[in-house]
């Protein structure tokens, strides 16, 4: 069965920090991985990633992937508190729809 | 504004009402989606719809009832529905089935009384 781990489940932070979301997975036939970010709404689309050791980057925020290790992270630089949010890690393989993560749960505080 | 349209946003019912959530995306997409967002659990996928016939049905009880008249709009019609029930109920698109990024729409968060 194909499986999406995320740690820490939830974060609290001081805006300025760096963060670090972790994601590892277990699936058939791997195709991509996606990051979305939750405030209370829809998910809206971070970053897709389907080649090792590139790093995809937007502002503050940035995403690498192992296909070895079979993880990603995604990074977030000098915080603020609109980035309290869920993160959520998604896996396409095969031709199933995308297996996601529980998620992580950043707070981020003045 | 995603594209994608729910309603609505909000619905409290008791668990022997009959009441349906609807879905509409502006995107010219071929797929159509509906996941539960349960607290501390991940995103579940529930039915999906590809050029309006459905393509995956993830063990859903009956009580759950899908309908897609057309490419552009997808309902969930809820019948006698149990407290565990409540979530929130997201509708997805994607250009094909397993295409990526999916889009997702606001949710109807569904309370079960």
């Amino acid at each position: 069965e194909d499986k999406v781990v995320q740690s820490p489940l939830s974060l609290v932070v001081h805006e300025g920090d760096t963060v670090t979301l972790n994601c590892s997975y277990e699936v058939t036939n791997f195709r991509s991985l996606l990051w979305y970010k939750q405030e209370k709404k829809a998910p809206t689309f971070l970053f897709m990633l389907t080649s090792s050791g590139i790093e995809k980057k937007s502002g503050r925020l940035s995403s690498i992937l192992d296909k070895k290790e079979l993880f990603s992270i995604l990074n977030i630089t000098a915080t603020q508190t609109g980035d309290s949010a869920i993160y959520l890690c998604a896996v396409e393989a095969g031709n199933t729809p995308l297996v996601f993560g529980k998620g992580t749960r950043l707070s981020v505080i003045a | 504004e995603t594209g994608v349209t729910q309603t609505p946003r909000h619905l409290v019912m008791g668990m022997t009402n009959k009441k349906s959530l609807k879905c509409e995306q502006h995107l010219g997409h071929n797929a159509m989606y509906w996941y539960k967002q349960s607290a501390k659990k991940p995103l579940e996928l529930m039915f999906v719809y590809n050029f309006k016939e459905q393509t995956e049905n993830n063990s859903v009880p009956s009580r759950f009832s899908p309908e897609c008249p057309n490419s552009s709009h997808l309902f969930l019609h809820l019948h006698t529905l149990q407290p565990e029930d409540s979530a929130l109920y997201l509708c997805a698109s994607s250009q094909v089935v397993g295409g990526r990024p999916q889009h997702f729409g606001d949710g109807t968060r569904l309370s079960i009384l």
